[in-house]
């Protein structure tokens, strides 16, 4: 079955800690893999894309295809990294032969002072 | 415009009304989808629309029905809704093919 795990629903750090965000994929086949994030009261902004290779706010993710993973690594938390993060597996193939995006469980993040 | 702007932001509606939610965006994008989202869960594919043809459903219920009028606009129907659809419902936009999407901020439906 094609699908993404984020095996942990919650994390607490204190600020300046590493975090990693572990997420596992089951996929036949080339993965196209995100990480989505969900601040507070704000809509659901995409954070990484594994083709694009970047660092956003500090949080890379590498795509491991040897463990099936794509974990999302920052070395030093910020408070305002606190938010729930979503991996996010797309072509996914439906009932009808289409692709689409699914999303994991998510992970709530806190960084405390 | 990077946005995608959804109205109404909320809507309380009885089991028996008729409503519609709202999606726009003007970057160009030709695909579009509408997910839910319930509280705490993560968000779950209703439907997708690529270059204004519906290409996705997942069999959702009819009291459920898309509309895309055009490129920038996705609409979605409400009808003989249950209790159990209160819920966020998120629309997104993206190029077709292998892009990330842009949310929505959500219509926050409850449905009394």
């Amino acid at each position: 079955a094609q699908r993404v795990t984020q095996p942990e629903k919650l994390l607490s750090v204190f600020k300046g800690a590493p975090v990693e965000l572990k997420c596992n994929y089951s996929y036949s086949g080339s993965p196209e893999l995100f990480w989505y994030v969900q601040y507070s009261r704000q809509r659901l902004q995409l954070l990484l894309r594994h083709i694009s290779r970047e660092s956003i706010k500090g949080f890379t993710a590498d795509l491991n295809k040897g463990e099936t993973s794509f974990h999302l690594k920052k070395p030093f938390a910020q408070e305002e990294d606190s938010a729930m993060y979503y991996c996010a597996l797309n072509g996914v193939i439906t009932q009808g032969g289409s692709e689409k995006l699914v999303f994991g469980k998510g992970m709530k993040l806190t960084v405390n002072p | 415009d990077t946005e995608v702007t959804q109205t109404p932001k909320h809507l309380v509606m009885g089991m028996t009304n008729k409503k519609s939610l709202k999606c726009e965006q003007h970057m160009g994008h030709r695909a579009m989808y509408w997910y839910k989202q319930k509280a705490k869960k993560p968000p779950e594919l209703m439907f997708v629309y690529s270059y204004e043809k519906l290409s996705i459903n997942e069999s959702v219920p009819s009291r459920f029905s898309p509309e895309c009028p055009n490129s920038s606009l996705l609409n979605l129907h409400l009808h003989a809704l249950q209790p159990e659809d209160s819920a966020l419902y998120l629309c997104a936009s993206s190029q077709v093919g292998v892009y990330g999407y842009t949310f929505g901020s959500g219509t926050r439906l409850t449905v009394v």
